[in-house]
């Protein structure tokens, strides 16, 4: 079985602070995901990255960053973390483009 | 731009019963459309895929078809159960390094 894991269920952290979200999947998958849930607006796509060391940019990329320096790991960063950014971010990955994509549990990330 | 709707509505049914979700979408021309079902406080887990060229597809008590001149998908759960009820949420891919787009989702309640 695929497994998609998240460093954290829930964080909590301050305006300004630096975050670090991390995802790690176990199937070799070339491309990883990471998404952003807020009701109403649906699951958005921050980036996504089809290869190591590359990465593209989804629909909301203002304000994060991406790091894949490993197949099996995609981070995601917050620079600067505002209250906006309070929500669920879920990681996902897929063997290609095209195939389904495995989601992590997700990370519930307060900014207060 | 582009535009993929589902119904924002819940839909209600009863046990038994055959429950149909709608997925539609605009300036698109999607190579495949994926269905997910996603939990309170959980990812999305993958459930079927259809390509452009099939107009339908099973998998036990699931069916999805896919009309590329209306553009829509239906996406049919007979003899439901309360343990069908979830959220279901549709996705769009085109194609190469395209993205993946995912719908806002339908939430659905099977009433005992």
């Amino acid at each position: 079985d695929v497994k998609v894991t998240q460093s954290s269920r829930y964080l909590v952290k301050r305006t300004g602070e630096k975050v670090f979200l991390e995802c790690v999947q176990d199937m070799d998958h070339e491309n990883m995901f990471w998404y952003r849930q807020d009701p109403g607006l649906g699951l958005r796509l921050i980036y996504f990255s089809y290869d190591v060391k590359m990465k593209e940019k989804g629909d909301i990329p203002e304000g994060y960053s991406v790091s894949r320096e490993k197949k099996e790991r995609f981070s995601l960063i917050l620079e600067s973390a505002s209250t906006n950014q309070t929500s669920m971010y879920l990681c996902a990955s897929s063997l290609e483009g095209r195939d389904e994509q495995y989601f992590g549990p997700g990370t519930r990330l307060t900014v207060t | 731009s582009q535009k993929i709707e589902q119904n924002s509505e819940a839909l209600n049914i009863q046990e038994g019963k055959t429950a149909t979700l709608t997925c539609n979408y605009t300036n698109y021309s999607p190579a495949y459309l994926q269905w997910y079902r996603q939990d309170p406080g959980r990812g999305p887990v993958f459930l079927l895929l259809i390509r452009e060229n099939e107009k339908e597809k099973r998998k036990e008590r699931l069916k999805v078809t896919f009309d590329t001149t209306l553009k829509q998908s239906l996406f049919h759960i007979t003899a439901s159960q309360p343990a069908d009820s979830a959220t279901y949420l549709c996705a769009l891919y085109s194609g190469g390094y395209q993205k993946v787009t995912f719908g806002t989702g339908t939430k659905l309640q099977v009433i005992p």
